[in-house]
């Protein structure tokens, strides 16, 4: 079925380094993406979101860039902190009236000093 | 602290034994939706409410599952007969209704269930 996915299941960083996570997804319908942050033990949190018909958003240190034509998605991160050590799942709207998030299976994302 | 909370926090059982999980979602929040999540994975979309009405339930919830929001407020997550295929981190989640596309659900810190 249509699904999406992470290319890279972890990620290490040295702290202040930029951190990238890519996603890719298979649905031509989807037209919204939004990023979340899973710390250990604690529900997932909302980053960033994107709506099909952008190609870029920026947040507080964070952006997010959609290529429509390739179906892939990515959250850059500018200057990692141990902080940000998580997991981050991309997540996608299938059509429908609500939120029905299909998520990816997650990248997790070690900051090192 | 008036974020999503969900009760218990961790629940262990045995098998055959049933299960419920509590959820209360932020007040003003009329969606309601919950997921499992197994290690490593992502969360999987089970069911969700708009009020006290389930308008959608995945092909994930069998039988064995029931989902309730009886007044539109709280929820609660029943498995009965539960296997060890069941033991996972139950997610719930809630939204206000601002429409379809904007995807902040804010998630409770989630109820882990061992089927021992």
């Amino acid at each position: 079925g249509e699904s999406v996915g992470l290319h890279l299941p972890t990620l290490s960083v040295q702290e202040g380094d930029n951190s990238i996570i890519n996603c890719a997804y298979s649905n031509s319908a989807s037209d919204y993406f939004i990023w979340y942050k899973q710390e250990s033990g604690k529900g997932p949190q909302f980053i960033i979101d994107i709506r099909s018909n952008m190609d870029k958003r920026q947040g507080q240190r964070v952006t997010v860039l959609l290529n429509k034509t390739v179906k892939h998605l990515s959250l850059q991160i500018a200057a990692t902190q141990p902080g940000d050590s998580a997991v981050y799942f991309c997540a996608e709207t299938i059509s429908g009236g609500y939120n029905k998030l299909i998520f990816g299976a997650g990248t997790r994302l070690a900051v090192h000093p | 602290d008036t974020g999503v909370s969900q009760d218990p926090r961790h629940k262990i059982t045995k098998r055959g034994q049933n299960v419920t999980f509590r959820c209360d979602p932020i007040s003003e929040h009329n969606r309601l939706y919950w997921y499992r999540q197994t290690l490593g994975q992502g969360p999987e979309f089970l069911t969700y409410f708009q009020n006290e009405a389930q308008l959608e339930k995945s092909r994930l919830l069998s039988d064995r599952f029931s989902a309730e929001r009886p007044k539109g407020s709280f929820s609660t997550l029943e498995i009965q007969r539960t296997e060890q295929g069941d033991s996972a981190m139950y997610l719930c989640a809630s939204s206000p209704d601002r429409g379809r596309g904007t995807g902040e659900l804010f998630f409770g810190e989630g109820s882990r269930l061992t089927v021992l």
